[in-house]
């Protein structure tokens, strides 16, 4: 089963707004990563955050991490047309066998011009 | 090179059909991932190859059959596959486990007939 769930299923703002997405997940991390998929395309890895980190920035990006709550949001500031995208969160788990990276159901966004 | 080069991009095969789908990087990345994706759905994990040995197999049916000839590729042998296994077919690679962000190839998009 996947670890991590997000919300909202699906966002559609204009271009200059900011796009907020939310992650949960279920068990212990080490460390949470987001990744943007285009349609139909294979995913590129934006941001990891570990455990032990708060918040972390790349760009336009803002990633925090609630351990408590076992949570985490992708904020993408002065979002644009390009952004338009799938953005899913993902959890790492079983480190005995290697690990492995389980994804949440995924945010599509859609930036309007 | 940074990148994970899928080959072949589109396949269809019969029922009956063997087919393998190849994967590659050189980015000296020691984990290799198989990962279906059906559409409007998250990847789902399906094999973890840590250097060069399988290391986490998420009970997949065994017409799913991975390969790692060496440290840069990663195959899957395909045979006698049902029309619900259509899906995106993603590789990807990691520096070490899931300690690191994955590299995704941009997958190959199988229909079987």
């Amino acid at each position: 089963s996947q670890q991590g769930e997000e919300d909202p299923q699906a966002l559609s703002i204009q271009e200059g707004e900011n796009a907020t997405m939310n992650c949960s997940y279920k068990t212990s991390i080490n460390n949470l990563q987001w990744y943007r998929q285009n349609s139909g395309r294979g995913l590129v890895h934006l941001i990891l955050i570990r455990s032990n980190e708060r918040e972390k920035h790349s760009g336009r990006l803002r990633v925090t991490l609630d351990t408590s709550k076992k949570s985490s949001s992708l904020l993408i500031t002065a979002s644009r047309a390009a952004d338009t995208a799938s953005y899913f969160c993902a959890t790492d788990a079983d480190y005995n066998q290697g690990g492995k990276l389980i994804f949440g159901q995924g945010t599509e966004l859609s930036v309007k011009p | 090179d940074t990148e994970v080069t899928q080959t072949p991009k589109h396949l269809v095969m019969g029922m009956t059909n063997k087919k393998s789908l190849k994967c590659e990087q050189h980015m000296g990345h020691r984990a290799m991932y198989w990962y279906k994706q059906k559409a409007k759905k998250p990847p789902e994990l399906m094999f973890v190859y840590s250097y060069e040995k399988l290391s986490i197999n998420e009970s997949v049916p065994s017409r799913f059959s991975p390969e790692c000839p060496n440290s840069s590729l990663l195959n899957l042998h395909l045979h006698a596959l049902q029309p619900e296994d259509s899906a995106l077919y993603l590789c990807a690679s990691s520096q070490a486990g899931v300690l690191y962000g994955y590299t995704f190839g941009s997958g190959t998009r199988l229909t079987v007939v």
